[in-house]
């Protein structure tokens, strides 16, 4: 049973560009949520998939944004990407109803030169 | 705002002794608390969660402890041993949608290092 997978590992940007980021969440899971955690820091909340839709949001500006496709995997889309935009980007899956039993994948490390 | 906060950055114990981390979280409303692993180049890894109306949940070799009164939870890992090596993340289910919710508020973190 292949857990949470998230792709690439690692990416390498430079200001101004945009990136897209992949999630396949473990199977039989219907929802997708996406976190930012910058080093030596816990994981902050960005936005939460269901059903397509965006449920729920963090504290994160419009460059920001993602989608949801019928297999439940997800993208996030990070535009005019600013050197603080440099973190471990984590994909979260579970049921709905499994609130707080997040499974995490091993998350992409993106550096914004 | 919200927020979760750890008392130790960073915990130094030899193997076999017991490991307490603890953590203070600031919403007196949450409801749902959860403890996470997060070892180097991984994600976090759930450890185990309590409900606000629990005061102890034990798993294997794990309990945690909630205090409602002074709005603190602690993780006790008994018999440390270097495979527990990590950082541990406290983190609060956040209060919105009546719980239909993925968003957690995680703390900063403790390292936990085990000393052979």
């Amino acid at each position: 049973d292949a857990g949470v997978t998230q792709s690439p590992t690692h990416l390498i940007k430079t200001r101004g560009q945009q990136v897209t980021l992949r999630c396949s969440p473990k199977s039989g899971h219907d929802t997708v949520s996406w976190y930012q955690q910058a080093l030596g820091q816990g994981p902050q909340f960005i936005f939460q998939y269901y059903e397509e839709e965006e449920r729920q949001r963090g504290n994160f500006p419009d460059r920001f944004s993602g989608h949801q496709f019928p297999n439940y995997s997800s993208e996030l889309n990070v535009n005019a990407l600013l050197l603080g935009d440099s973190a471990l980007y984590l994909c979260a899956s579970s049921f709905l109803t499994g609130v707080g039993k997040l499974f995490f994948g091993s998350g992409t490390q993106l550096s914004v030169l | 705002g919200e927020s979760v906060g750890l008392h130790l950055p960073t915990l130094s114990v030899q193997e076999g002794d017991n490991s307490i981390i603890n953590c203070a979280y600031s919403n007196s409303a949450s409801d749902y608390f959860i403890w996470y692993k997060q070892e180097s180049g991984k994600g976090p890894q759930f450890i185990i969660d309590i409900r606000s109306n629990m005061d102890k949940r034990q798993g294997q070799r794990v309990t945690v402890l909630l205090n409602k009164t002074v709005k603190h939870l602690s993780l006790q890992i008994a018999a440390t041993q270097p495979g527990d090596s990590a950082v541990y993340f406290c983190a609060e289910k956040g209060s919105e949608y009546g719980g239909a919710t993925n968003k957690l508020i995680f703390g900063t973190g403790t390292l936990l290092a085990v000393q052979p």
